[in-house]
Formats: structure tokens, C-alpha cells, sequence
């Protein structure tokens, strides 16, 4: 079945412990996204990558890592986690990046995160 | 920053009737996109209307794409309780600006709830 998987689904951790979601799709997809979504502000892209070894900051990229080393997965590191981090993530993925032709970006079923 | 603005905010109708949200937008766009998520999961694809569309069907989805306006509408006609969800638009503006290469963006959407 053709999926993007995130592990853990929820996670609550203190202030510093670092800490990695992981996300990993199975549709041999070059472009991934990491979104945070939080009440009122829709969601809010993290990090992208356009293939292996090719990442880039989305809007809000402060507090976070990202690597792209395996064309399917792309995981998502707090170093040093603090409570505004506390949210839902949402690991995407589509075949190629958008533009004129437009691309379907694929979800998974996010990642609940509290920073104590 | 949000590129889309959805409205209304919330939206409550019964079964049978139907149901439209619109979507407003600041800069030129390859495409947009409208995505459904049932409460606290991952986001689910629904239509993707290019900019030199004006329309587009789905089923019971009518999508409307106004780019003089920078707007759009989504119409779900002879709503279900199954319905009921959360919509966001999504804006692809790759390669119309120097800065949305990769990206998606999302509003902070409607959520509609569709009572039996």
C-alpha cells in the first residue's frame, strides 16, 4: 500500500532532551516536506527537501534538523526541544516538486508532540 | 507566511445541503489545491485546480479558481455527516516567485460540520 509512515505518532518529552520523528514513504517520491500545524495558524512548512541530499527551509525552520540521505526517508530533528515546539507534525511527500502542472502531496497521519 | 486565507472560519449545515468555503490568496500561483483532514489526522488530496483553469468537478466537488481575484471556492453539494472536516487550499506558487521554489502553502481552514 502506497504510504508516507511516521513514528512516534505521540511523543512528550522535557525541554532539551533532543529528540527524531522519523518519515519514510514508499511511492519512490524525490520531494518531501515536514509541516507544523498549530490552532488558528494552519500549517506551516518546517523543512523540504527536492531529493536525496537536498534540503531547504521552509518558513518556520528555527529548532529543527532535517537530512535527507535515502531517497525515502527524511527525518525530523529537535535538537534541543522546547515547549513552543509542542505540536502536530506532518510528514508530506509528492513525486516532484510542484510548479506549473501541479503535484498531490501525500500525508502521514502526524506526529502529536509535547514539550514539557 | 500563510499565502491562503479560508472563509468562513467554521461552518455548520445539515445533511442535504451545501456547503461552500472560499479561499483568498496574495501572489501569482502555478495552482491550488484543496485538502480535507478529519480531526487530528493527516491531510487527504481532493481536487487540484491549475491557474489557467477556471473549473473543476469531483464528484460532488465544484471547485472555482478566479485568478483576477486571487480567489477560489469550494462547493460540496448534498453534504454527509462524512463530511465533516476540516478544508484547507493550498497555494503552489513554484517558479511565479523567487521564493516559493518547493513550496506548498497552506491557510489555516475552514472547519464544517455537517449534522444528520
Amino acid at each position: 500500500e502506497a504510504q508516507v509512515t511516521q513514528n512516534p505518532r505521540y511523543l512528550i518529552t522535557v525541554t532539551g532532551k533532543k529528540l527524531t520523528v522519523t518519515c519514510s514513504q514508499n511511492m519512490n517520491h524525490e520531494y518531501m516536506s515536514w509541516y507544523r500545524q498549530d490552532p488558528g495558524l494552519g500549517l506551516r512548512q518546517i523543512y523540504y527537501s527536492m531529493n536525496v541530499e537536498v534540503t531547504d527551509k521552509g518558513d518556520v525552520p528555527e529548532g529543527y534538523k532535517v537530512s535527507r540521505k535515502e531517497k525515502r526517508n527524511f527525518p525530523l530533528i529537535l535538537e534541543s526541544p522546547s515547549p513552543n515546539q509542542t505540536s502536530l507534525y506532518f510528514c508530506a511527500s509528492s513525486f516532484r516538486a510542484g510548479g506549473p502542472l501541479g503535484e498531490t502531496q501525500y500525508f502521514g497521519p502526524g506526529t502529536r508532540l509535547l514539550v514539557l | 507566511s500563510q499565502q491562503g486565507e479560508e472563509d468562513p472560519q467554521a461552518l455548520s449545515i445539515q445533511e442535504g445541503e451545501n456547503a461552500t468555503m472560499n479561499c483568498s490568496y496574495k501572489t501569482s500561483i502555478n495552482n491550488l489545491q484543496w485538502y480535507r483532514q478529519n480531526s487530528g489526522r493527516g491531510l487527504v488530496h481532493l481536487i487540484l485546480i491549475r491557474s489557467n483553469e477556471r473549473e473543476k468537478h469531483s464528484g460532488r466537488l465544484r471547485v472555482t479558481l478566479d485568478t483576477s481575484k486571487k480567489s477560489s471556492s469550494l462547493l460540496i453539494t448534498a453534504s454527509r455527516a462524512a463530511d465533516t472536516a476540516s478544508y484547507f487550499c493550498a497555494t503552489d506558487a513554484s517558479w511565479a516567485t523567487t521564493d516559493s521554489w518547493g513550496k506548498l502553502q497552506f491557510g489555516a481552514g475552514t472547519q464544517v460540520v455537517v449534522t444528520p
